[in-house]
């Protein structure tokens, strides 16, 4: 039981190009997050998935996209990088989502746009 | 609007001594939830601890336990007999039930030092 992996671990990309953060999760987990976590912040919600083909927006969804065509994955799609966008990224899931339900993370991809 | 502030950046303690980790919420709800994660050097968030606002009993779990004042909207991480292994970024949270706004508001993080 792996739990929640995401590939890269690292990552650099020139200002303009693009990339697919991956994220997958074993748990048969319904719900799915994306976060930022910028230097001294919290984490900031960018997108979530209720179930396979269901997402919706956070609190900054600018500049990312994602799909959720099965249970298991959830890849985050940067589209034309930006310096601002130099964060590291965290996926997470739970089997239900609010209350008292727990997040499973995954251990993070650092970014970096030059 | 609902918030989650940690006002201490970094705490250090003694190993074997005890530390409490500051966090207050802000909040019109009556019904929320509270969190403790613990993000390690390799990063990987963990939950510590939850506590129900309904519940007027302070959670527990082994060295970990919290003090909720909800009238002060305040709920601090004491740990005790502190260990190596638990110097790490810790991350307050909150969030609401599921057939509401169930998105987890984050504190921006209390570093945790610990000496030898």
């Amino acid at each position: 039981n792996a739990g929640v992996t995401q590939t890269p671990k690292f990552r650099i990309l020139k200002i303009g190009q693009s990339m697919t953060l991956q994220c997958a999760q074993d748990m048969n987990h319904n719900y799915m997050y994306w976060y930022r976590q910028d230097p001294g912040m919290g984490l900031k919600l960018i997108y979530y998935s209720v179930g396979a083909g269901i997402t919706d927006k956070g609190e900054v969804p600018n500049g990312y996209n994602v799909s959720r065509s099965t249970t298991e994955d959830f890849p985050l799609r940067l589209e034309l990088a930006a310096p601002s966008q130099t964060s590291v990224y965290f996926c997470a899931s739970s089997l239900l989502a609010g209350g008292p339900n727990e997040q499973f993370f995954g251990p993070g991809t650092r970014l970096t746009v030059l | 609007a609902q918030t989650v502030t940690q006002s201490q950046p970094e705490m250090s303690v003694q190993e074997a001594e005890t530390v409490t980790l500051s966090c207050t919420y802000d909040t019109s709800e009556s019904d929320y939830y509270l969190f403790w994660y613990k993000q390690p050097p390799s990063r990987q968030m963990i939950l510590v601890i939850r506590q129900e606002a309904y519940k007027q009993q302070n959670a527990t779990e082994n060295r970990f336990s919290v003090n909720f004042q909800k009238a002060a909207k305040s709920f601090s991480l004491k740990i005790s007999d502190s260990q190596l292994g638990d110097a790490a970024m810790y991350f307050c949270a909150l969030t609401f039930p599921p057939d509401s706004n169930y998105q987890l508001i984050w504190g921006a993080g209390t570093k945790l030092i610990i000496k030898p």
